[in-house]
């Protein structure tokens, strides 16, 4: 069975700085999909940035990018020039590529604060 | 155009009681997934309906059940409630089932509360 973990539980940044946040994951399967979610107090999950496995270039959007090293098996999520509005909790997720029931599978979270 | 729309916001049961939880997905789309979000964990997926159809299944007991409507709308059934089955229900939406560009769309979820 496939695992996620996020090792950290919460991570401080500072406004207009950069922050990492850490996930690995354990699968047997080589084709496989990543997510980084993020979720706000207003509970709405929101997407941020997706990586296909078999693509070896790193996503990225906007201030958002990944660092995907598929033979260590992790996807750690980088905030560039952190604002206010980056605050929430963060989810790393995956899901099988032949998985028909498009089952998302989530880590713990990390709850990112970002300071003034 | 509307997002993935879920009723109701809040609900307090007690236990033993049943409860039905409700989401309607973005237009066009017709696959509907249900998560449960435990204070303080990831949610954990409960089960994907598409074209009517239960396509997928978590590790959740046969208390919980579900179906999807013509309109593609959804309800989460949950029996005999549990303490345990105190947590926010988050629903997704997506266009289909297998391709890789349909992203899933969450609702804003349904906090439940079991006392």
């Amino acid at each position: 069975a496939q695992t996620v973990t996020q090792s950290q539980p919460e991570m401080s940044v500072q406004e207009a700085e950069t922050v990492t946040l850490s996930c690995t994951y354990d699968t047997s399967e080589s084709d496989y999909y990543l997510f980084w979610y993020k979720q706000p107090p207003s509970r709405q999950m929101i997407l941020v940035i997706r990586q296909e496995a078999y693509k070896q270039q790193n996503a990225t959007e906007n201030r958002f990018s990944v660092n995907f090293q598929k033979a260590a098996k992790s996807f750690s999520l980088k905030i560039s020039d952190s604002q206010l509005g980056d605050a929430a909790m963060y989810f790393c997720a995956y899901r099988s590529a032949d998985n028909q029931g498009g089952k998302l599978i989530f880590g713990q979270g990390t709850e990112l604060s970002v300071k003034p | 155009d509307a997002g993935v729309t879920q009723s109701p916001t809040h609900l307090i049961k007690t236990r033993g009681q049943h409860v039905t939880l409700r989401c309607s997905p973005i237009s066009g789309h017709k696959s509907v997934s249900w998560y449960q979000q435990v204070l303080g964990q990831g949610p954990q997926f409960i089960f994907q309906y598409y074209e009517k159809e239960e396509r997928g299944r978590g590790n959740f007991p046969d208390r919980f059940s579900a179906r999807q409507f013509p309109n593609y709308s959804s309800e989460l059934n949950v029996n005999a409630l549990l303490l345990g089955d105190s947590a926010l229900y988050l629903c997704a939406s997506s266009l289909a089932q297998l391709l890789w560009g349909n992203e899933q769309f969450f609702g804003p979820g349904t906090r439940l509360t079991v006392l």
